[in-house]
Order: structure tokens, then sequence, then C-alpha cells
């Protein structure tokens, strides 16, 4: 079955600090992988993505990500952390069984950062 | 463009009642989703929409759950006779199937939060 797995409910981290958002997946053939945060109360925003290419990948807010195929994970970075970050982020990998074409996502439960003064 | 817009933000109904949420996609956006999200959860995919087609109905939207997209633009999801169990944000998402730019995530919109006493 495919799925998300968010093995940490909550992250705290020091403003200031490097942070990570762990995320591991499964899902048949090549994933896209996704990260988006949600603020309370409000939708979600798309921070970024892995399709193909480097397992490095750069997005929005100074939050990069790194795609590992043999471990199947796709954790979520920030070399140095802000108090405005604080917020819920939740990991997403495509519904494959289709070979993608319906688009939808299936999500993790979320993690929620909090970074401290 | 203004984005994906949800409404209302906020329904608090009694159980037993009927309730209609409605979203408005970005206008050029020919895919349309739906989801939900419990609290503490991560979004679960309901339903997608390619124009005013319904091409996929997840087992979490009940015989009590019914969308529409009549003229391939704004969605309606409506809920018959709530139940308690009902309460959750209703997340709507948008993109553009057969672009680039569909493999790179949704817009979601804010969301309708739905509280049935």
């Amino acid at each position: 079955a495919q799925s998300v797995a968010q093995p940490e409910d909550q992250v705290n981290v020091a403003e200031g600090n490097p942070l990570t958002v762990k995320c591991t997946y499964s899902v048949s053939g090549n994933p896209y992988l996704f990260w988006y945060v949600q603020y309370p109360n409000r939708g979600l925003q798309f921070l970024l993505k892995y399709i193909t290419g480097d397992n490095l990948v750069k997005g929005s807010y100074g939050f990069e990500a790194e795609f590992n195929k043999s471990q199947t994970s796709f954790h979520l970075k920030k070399p140095s952390a802000l108090v405005s970050d604080s917020a819920l982020y939740f990991c997403a990998v495509r519904d494959m069984r289709y070979g993608g074409s319906q688009g939808n996502l299936i999500f993790g439960k979320g993690t929620k950062l909090s970074v401290k003064p | 463009d203004t984005g994906v817009s949800q409404n209302p933000r906020h329904k608090i109904t009694k159980r037993g009642q009927n309730v209609t949420f409605r979203c408005d996609p970005i206008s050029e956006h020919n895919r349309l989703y739906w989801y939900r999200q419990t609290l503490g959860q991560g979004p679960e995919f309901l339903t997608y929409f390619q124009n005013e087609a319904q091409l996929e109905k997840s087992r979490l939207l009940s015989d009590r759950f019914s969308a529409e997209r009549p003229k391939g633009s704004f969605s309606t999801l409506e809920i018959q006779r709530t139940e308690q169990g009902d309460s959750a944000m209703y997340l709507c998402a948008s993109s553009l199937y057969g672009s680039i730019s569909f493999n790179y995530g949704y817009t979601f919109g804010s969301g309708t939060r739905l509280t049935v006493v």
C-alpha cells in the first residue's frame, strides 16, 4: 500500500539552529514528493517538490529537502531556523496507481515545528 | 488571479442538517480536488474533477456526500444529514492537467472548517 510516514509529531528547535523534519514514503515506481506548510486555520502552502534530477531540492523560505531512494526518505531541512517557521509541515507523495495521472496526493500526519527564540 | 477561494470559511451546523461548501479554483485550471483534514491528521483525498467530470471518488466519500462541478468552473461539496464525525477542515485544490505545472503540485484554498454540534 502507498503511504507516507512522518515519525515525529513535534520538532523543537532553537532559533538559528538547523532543523530537520523527517519523512519516509512507500509508493510503486518513481515517487513524486512534496512538502507543504500549514499555518493555523489556513490551507496548505507549497514549499518544494522532487520529481527527478538532483537529490537535493531547494524551495521557498530557505527550505530544502534531500531525496534518498535507498532509504525511501525525503527529509525537510533548513540551515538556520526562524521563529516564523513555526507551523505544521506535511510530506506528501503522488498516488501512483494509474501512473500518477489522477494527481491526488497521499499525505503524512504532519509534524508540528516549534522554533523558540 | 486570486488563487483558490473557498466559502464559507467556517460553518457550524446541528447534527442532521445539510451543508454545502463552495470552491472557486484558479480560472484556467481544469482539475479540482477535494480533501478532508481532521484534527491531528494530514489531508485525505475525497474526490476530483476534470472539467465537469467527476473522475474518482474515494471510499471516504459516503453516500451522504455529493460533489458537483456543473460548468467545469466552481465546485460544490454537499453533506447531507451531518454527523459529528463530519467535523473537519474541507480543502479544495486546483491544477492544470496537461501542463508542465501539473507535476508541480496544487494550489490549495484556505479551507472550510465544519463543526457539527
